[in-house]
């Protein structure tokens, strides 16, 4: 079975504090990829990868970074958290945009 | 940021009953489009990926149909159980982005 892991289900973190999210995938998939969801807004992507160093802006990629520098391991970074970055956060991975995604089980982070 | 629709935004049917739902994409540029079952406390689950005009997929009681050319797609679900339940996205791929819609909550009533 493929397997995507987040390093926290649950988050709680004070603003202006940098903030690391893990998530790994066990099935050498190239691409990944890191979500928000809010209600009403349905997933938004942030940044997604499709090779180790690589990266590309998604939608809403203001307020985040990303780091690849394995290939089953990527990481989105809150440089300096804010309120508004309050939501859960889903990892995927997937071997190319002609194949479904693999979810993670998410991130519930509450900044205050 | 491109527009991707689903509608109706939720739906509640019997058990038995056979629904659908419609989501909407550009109709230009068009790579992909993904459909995904979300169930409540669980990571979405890839139903079928769609990449052909006139594609047609099938899984169990659920299946697909692709219209590139009008930018849409239908999924239908014949004869609803209650484990049917969840909330249906849609994804749309062009280029190497991926754009989801914002879902369809089914709820399937016994």
């Amino acid at each position: 079975d493929v397997k995507v892991t987040q390093s926290s289900r649950y988050l709680v973190k004070r603003t202006g504090e940098k903030v690391f999210l893990e998530c790994v995938q066990d099935m050498d998939h190239e691409n990944m990829f890191w979500y928000r969801q809010d209600p009403g807004l349905g997933l938004r992507l942030i940044y997604f990868s499709y090779d180790v160093k690589m990266k590309e802006k998604g939608d809403i990629p203001e307020g985040y970074s990303v780091s690849r520098e394995k290939k089953e391991r990527f990481s989105l970074i809150l440089e300096s958290a804010s309120t508004n970055q309050t939501s859960m956060y889903l990892c995927a991975s997937s071997s190319g945009p002609i194949f479904g995604q693999y979810f993670g089980p998410g991130t519930r982070l509450t900044v205050l | 940021i491109l527009n991707v629709e689903q509608s109706p935004q939720s739906l509640h049917v019997q058990e038995g009953d056979s629904t659908n739902f419609t989501c909407s994409f550009p109709s230009s540029n068009f790579y992909a489009l993904h459909w995904y079952r979300w169930e409540t406390a669980k990571s979405p689950e890839a139903l079928f990926v769609m990449t052909l005009n006139g594609d047609e997929k099938k899984k169990g009681r659920i299946s697909a149909t692709l219209n590139t050319k009008e930018g849409y797609s239908y999924l239908y679900i014949k004869g609803s159980q209650p484990e049917d339940s969840a909330t249906y996205l849609c994804a749309f791929i062009s280029g190497n982005q991926f754009y989801f819609g914002t879902g369809t909550s089914l709820t399937v009533i016994p």
